[in-house]
């Protein structure tokens, strides 16, 4: 049972808009910033969104983060074939003192 | 390029112990923070420990506290994860991730990540008789 909370999966026809949502708490969505992660199958995880909001260079603009009280949630405008991966939600936990993730969101592309 | 070299996994028998290495070039790894990660077969990403640039600052999940030791070198650029009284619960592939927090001031520091940008290729780490 993981910390942060996902749909264990999502999916979208190539060009959709898609979201993957992430529900935690006040001690650490709540409090903390947000930060998504995509992992390619068969690869290491890449950063995709930190602080919230905030891309890495070389991360398309598709990809967006937001978030709202205790939620967050990662948004892939015009996904393509591409895309197709696990996606993991974290933030600091106050109480617990460590990074929590979320269980991850398969994403397929029909 | 930023890059991370995991080592050191293998097969150990419950209750053993083994020693994770993770060398990194490309990037000032003084100004990092580091971090351990482990994904078991099949399943999601779980957080196993961070250190601090200088080591100030280290924090354990409550499934290894007290089994395992996060230690980093900075003349050596290297990291490590040193693990006892393995599980076999344990099993997974390991990897390393770096955070360009800078200097942590106080124990809040890890509030301001930048995120893990960083990471190694995994190393993996099967516990079984």
């Amino acid at each position: 049972q993981s910390v942060l909370t996902q749909p264990p999966s999502a999916s979208g026809a190539p060009g959709q808009r898609v979201t993957i949502s992430c529900s935690g708490s006040s001690s650490n969505i709540g409090s903390n910033f947000v930060y998504w992660y995509q992992q390619l199958p068969g690869m290491a995880p890449k950063l995709l969104i930190y602080k919230n909001n905030q891309r890495p260079s070389g991360v398309p603009d598709r990809f967006s983060g937001s978030d709202s009280g205790t939620s967050a949630s990662l948004a892939i405008s015009g996904v393509r074939s591409e895309d197709e991966a696990d996606y993991y939600c974290a933030a600091w936990d106050d109480s617990l003192s460590g990074w929590v993730f979320g269980g991850g969101t398969k994403l397929t592309v029909l | 390029e930023l890059q991370l070299v995991e080592s050191g996994g293998g097969l150990v028998k419950p209750g053993g112990s083994l020693r994770l290495s993770c060398a990194a070039s490309g990037f000032t790894f003084s100004s990092y923070s580091m971090n351990w990660v482990r994904q078991a077969p099949g399943k999601g990403l779980e957080w196993v420990a961070s250190t601090s640039s200088s080591s100030g600052y280290i924090y354990y999940a409550d499934s290894v506290k007290g089994r395992f030791t996060i230690s980093r070198d900075n003349a050596k650029n290297s990291l490590y994860l040193q693990m006892n009284s393995l599980r076999a619960e344990d099993t997974a592939v390991y990897y390393c991730a770096g955070d360009p927090l800078g200097y942590c001031l106080d124990a809040s520091c890890y509030r301001h990540s930048y995120g893990m940008d960083v990471w190694g290729q995994g190393t993996t780490v099967t516990v079984s008789s």
